[in-house]
């Protein structure tokens, strides 16, 4: 099983709204990513959670806030979006074991429009 | 800086025939290359992936060539079907990193 769920699918909110993302694996990954995707781009990582612990910050601005609450859960709260924080907003996980290959598996993503 | 580099941005091919992305990387401390396929409104799915200790590696209609030396790495899509009308993204890592550098993504169209 290499599934990665994500929740809510779609995700309308207004810019002073707060609202969180939710994901779930059942893989025994102990890595866990967020990423955020404009349309026709690469997704660009957002921040890496390492055996429950935040590893990697690519400077996200502070209205966007990680939570890893166990090794098969991660959260990505919303505060005071701007509109150009629209955008597919995807999970991934991956082993981060030693001598295994740390490939990367993808949740359906998070579709955010804000208003 | 881009440390991935992908080309071409899109690609129509024929029912049938054969698509080929390449992409190009600098830094040579990278040692997996995996590439992804992702459908409009989905998110990425691993396709295949190739490490540097073979030149080739081939699944079903996909292939990865890999020229170490050259750092390039290229996915051929043989006899490609209107159902692998997808995005292509190449990336690359050092295998027991956590950080992934995606190429720029190629849009495939294959007519019928």
């Amino acid at each position: 099983d290499t599934e990665v769920t994500q929740t809510p699918k779609h995700l309308v909110m207004g810019m002073t709204n707060k609202k969180s993302l939710k994901c779930e694996q059942h893989m025994g990954h102990r890595a866990m990513y967020w990423y955020k995707q404009k349309a026709k781009k690469p997704p660009e990582l957002m921040f890496v959670y390492s055996y429950e612990k935040l590893s990697i910050n690519e400077s996200v601005p502070s209205r966007f806030s990680p939570e890893c609450p166990n090794s098969s859960l991660l959260n990505l709260h919303l505060h005071a979006l701007q509109p150009e924080d629209s955008a597919l907003y995807l999970c991934a996980s991956s082993h981060q074991g030693q001598g295994v290959i740390d490939t990367q598996y993808f949740g359906p993503g998070t579709r955010l429009t804000v208003l | 800086q881009q440390q991935v580099k992908q080309s071409p941005q899109s690609l129509i091919v024929q029912k049938g025939g054969i698509s080929i992305i390449n992409c190009a990387y600098e830094n040579t401390a990278f040692d997996y290359f995996p590439w992804y396929q992702q459908f409009p409104g989905k998110g990425p799915a691993l396709l295949i992936a190739i490490r540097p200790d073979v030149s080739e590696k081939k699944e079903g209609r996909f292939t990865i060539s890999f020229n170490k030396s050259a750092k390039q790495f290229s996915l051929h899509i043989m006899d490609s079907q209107p159902g692998d009308s997808a995005t292509y993204f190449c990336a690359a890592s050092m295998i027991m990193g956590n950080q992934f550098y995606f190429g720029t993504g190629t849009s495939l169209t294959v007519i019928p």
